[in-house]
């Protein structure tokens, strides 16, 4: 069983360009979570999604920032017009079900954003 | 509003022996679930250990155990026999058990180093 997937692992971006980060959860899963991690940090959690559906982006910043979970394909975290200062980790996880006692949520690789 | 502290930025052990790592949290819920991920240098997240507040039973896995404490909200991992591969950052976690709420808060991390 193959765990959550994220791509790219590393992507170097220009301030002003957009960067897309890929995240396919594990099998069976349908709900998806973005953290992000500073340097020297723990994680900050930025947005969860369900299938189609965005249920709790409080942690994600007002501008250019949006995360979508479409039907078919991975979800994606879509930054436009990138700064020096979202130069950070990235981490997608993903869970079966959040309400339950087993609703423990599995992390994805990350992807390491850098901001030249 | 929840927060998870680690006290201790970077802690070393011996090969073999013991280690605890400490973990402190503050919450006026009574029902939630705390979690040790640990992060090598590879970045990947992996989740070690998980303890439901409800459960008076230290939660074990091999030679991964805690020590929770509800009363002092207190939530420290014990690693028996230490091993070279587990050198990495260790995040003390914390998620509420309310359906409204299954943001993990994590701690800034404890740097593990095993020297052989």
């Amino acid at each position: 069983n193959a765990g959550v997937m994220q791509n790219p692992r590393h992507l170097v971006r220009r301030r002003g360009q957009e960067a897309r980060l890929r995240c396919s959860p594990m099998k069976g899963h349908s709900h998806v979570y973005w953290y992000r991690q500073l340097p020297e940090e723990g994680l900050k959690f930025m947005v969860y999604l369900q299938k189609e559906n965005i249920i709790d982006e409080s942690g994600m910043p007002k501008e250019r920032f949006s995360a979508e979970f479409p039907k078919e394909g991975p979800s994606i975290l879509r930054i436009q017009q990138v700064v020096r200062g979202d130069s950070a980790a990235y981490f997608c996880a993903s869970s079966p079900e959040p309400y339950t006692s087993t609703d423990t949520q599995y992390f994805g690789p990350g992807t390491r954003l850098t901001v030249l | 509003a929840q927060t998870v502290t680690q006290s201790q930025p970077e802690m070393s052990v011996q090969e073999a022996e013991t280690v605890t790592l400490s973990c402190t949290y503050d919450t006026s819920e009574s029902d939630y679930y705390l979690f040790w991920y640990k992060q090598p240098p590879s970045r990947q997240m992996i989740l070690v250990i998980r303890q439901e507040a409800y459960k008076q039973q230290n939660a074990t896995e091999n030679r991964f155990s805690v020590n929770f404490q509800k009363a002092a909200k207190s939530f420290s991992l014990k690693i028996s026999d230490s091993q070279l591969g587990d050198a990495a950052m260790y995040f003390c976690a914390y998620r509420s058990a309310r359906d409204s709420n299954y943001q993990l808060i994590w701690g800034a991390g404890t740097k593990l180093i095993i020297k052989p």
